[in-house]
This record gives structure tokens, C-alpha cells and sequence, in this order.
């Protein structure tokens, strides 16, 4: 596609469950990024992948988040044991190479509802 | 559909007049700035950007100014349209480490009245 695509777009868990959010990035774009945006707030860094390389995970809040980007392209970001305070909207964005911008595409987001 | 965000300041203008929104960022050894517009239901969306050896830079119809004095980036848009309410965000990246780490500011909500 010619986008950032984020799937699904919304989702729902109870307290407890485990998430996995998808991102398709660019075709062809060597770096991902994930971000969380919690309501009424700009985004905030979680994590960044060049290639299959996680390269800076210091954003991620606790060791109940984790992403993954095994083959370089497609990257899942998942959440163990979700809390009521992860629910967000979990962004991605992609770049094709070196995060330079202006070419950091973001995608339409997930966002994430905890009961 | 869902709102970007409820508790953010607001800017309203009316159509035809110009725009500023204002933004205080906190890392002096940031060496690149973007604004980004943000519309219910969608991502960011890069608007311009400068890097911090300048102090203007402008594009279609949006200007941005940079003051490294005071930590100060503007975005103005001339001729404000119905399709410019969104919620604007102001972006530092650091010029070390995680490069490509973009840090948001809170963000300003515009609302362009007819």
C-alpha cells in the first residue's frame, strides 16, 4: 500500500489480556518507530527498529511491552497483562533510512481500551 | 469519531485570517524541528520543518520560526481554511544517541470558524 498500515484499528481487552498490534510500514522503508499517544497528549517514543534491529527500546514503559520486526518489514508490538493506564493509541511510523524526515510516515494508529 | 484531544489549548480563528501557534521546547542541543498536524481518527501528518541553524523557513502557505534564544518554534499559516482545524504538534529531534527519536510537545488545538 502506499500508506502506514495499522491493524486492528481498534481493540478492546480486559485487564489481564494479552495484545498484539500489527504495523505494515512502507514498503521499502528501512526504519520503524512505535509511539504511544494517550489521550489529550503528543506522542511518546517506545521503540525504534532498523531493518530487523531493535535498535533503542528505552521508551517501552514496562517488561509487559515488547515489539518485534523479525524479517524487517512487518513489526508487532505486543502487551502482556494489559493495565487500564495502556490504553492509548499506539502509533506507528516508518522511514527509508536513517529515520531521516521528512519522510517519517505515521500511521492511522490502534487504539487500545482497557476495561 | 474519536477526538485527538479533549484538554489541549484551543486557537480559533476565522477563515481568511492568519494563524500562529506557538511552542516551547526543552533540549537546546536539538538540531532539527517539525510541526505536525493531527486530525481526529489519523496520525501525524508532517507539515515543515527547520533545522536549528536556521531561523525561518517557509512552504505553501506555512511559515516556521525558530528562536534558539528563548526555546521558541512557531508555526503560522496564512489564510486559514476549514481543512486546517486539526490539532498541531511541535517535534524536536535530538542531533545524538537515537537520532530519529522524535520528542512531541503537547499540542494546540485550532478551530477555523467560518
Amino acid at each position: 500500500g502506499a500508506g502506514v498500515s495499522q491493524s486492528p484499528r481498534y481493540k478492546v481487552a480486559k485487564r489481564g489480556q494479552d495484545v498484539a498490534l500489527r504495523c505494515d510500514p512502507i514498503s521499502g522503508h528501512v526504519s520503524l518507530f512505535w509511539y504511544q499517544q494517550a489521550l489529550g497528549q503528543g506522542p511518546e517514543f517506545l521503540t525504534y527498529f532498523q531493518n530487523e534491529a531493535q535498535l533503542d527500546k528505552s521508551g517501552l514503559p514496562s517488561d509487559r511491552f515488547f515489539a518485534e520486526r523479525p524479517e524487517g518489514s512487518v513489526s508487532t508490538l505486543k502487551i502482556q497483562r494489559t493495565q487500564q493506564e495502556d490504553s492509548a493509541v499506539y502509533l506507528c511510523a516508518s522511514s527509508p533510512r536513517g529515520g531521516r524526515v521528512p519522510g517519517y510516515t505515521f500511521g492511522s494508529g490502534t487504539r487500545l481500551t482497557v476495561v | 469519531g474519536e477526538s485527538v484531544g479533549l484538554h489541549l489549548p484551543t486557537l480559533s480563528v476565522q477563515e481568511g485570517d492568519n494563524s500562529i501557534i506557538n511552542c516551547a521546547y526543552s533540549n537546546s542541543a536539538s538540531d532539527y524541528f517539525i510541526w505536525y498536524k493531527q486530525e481526529s481518527g489519523k496520525g501525524p501528518q508532517f507539515i515543515i520543518d527547520i533545522r536549528s541553524n536556521m531561523d525561518k523557513r517557509q512552504g505553501q502557505r506555512v511559515t516556521v520560526l525558530l528562536n534558539k534564544t528563548v526555546k521558541h518554534l512557531s508555526l503560522q499559516i496564512a489564510a486559514t481554511q476549514p481543512g486546517d482545524s486539526a490539532v498541531y504538534f511541535c517535534a524536536e529531534k535530538g542531533s545524538s544517541g537515537t537520532a530519529s527519536k522524535l520528542t512531541f510537545g503537547t499540542g494546540t488545538r485550532l478551530q477555523v470558524t467560518l
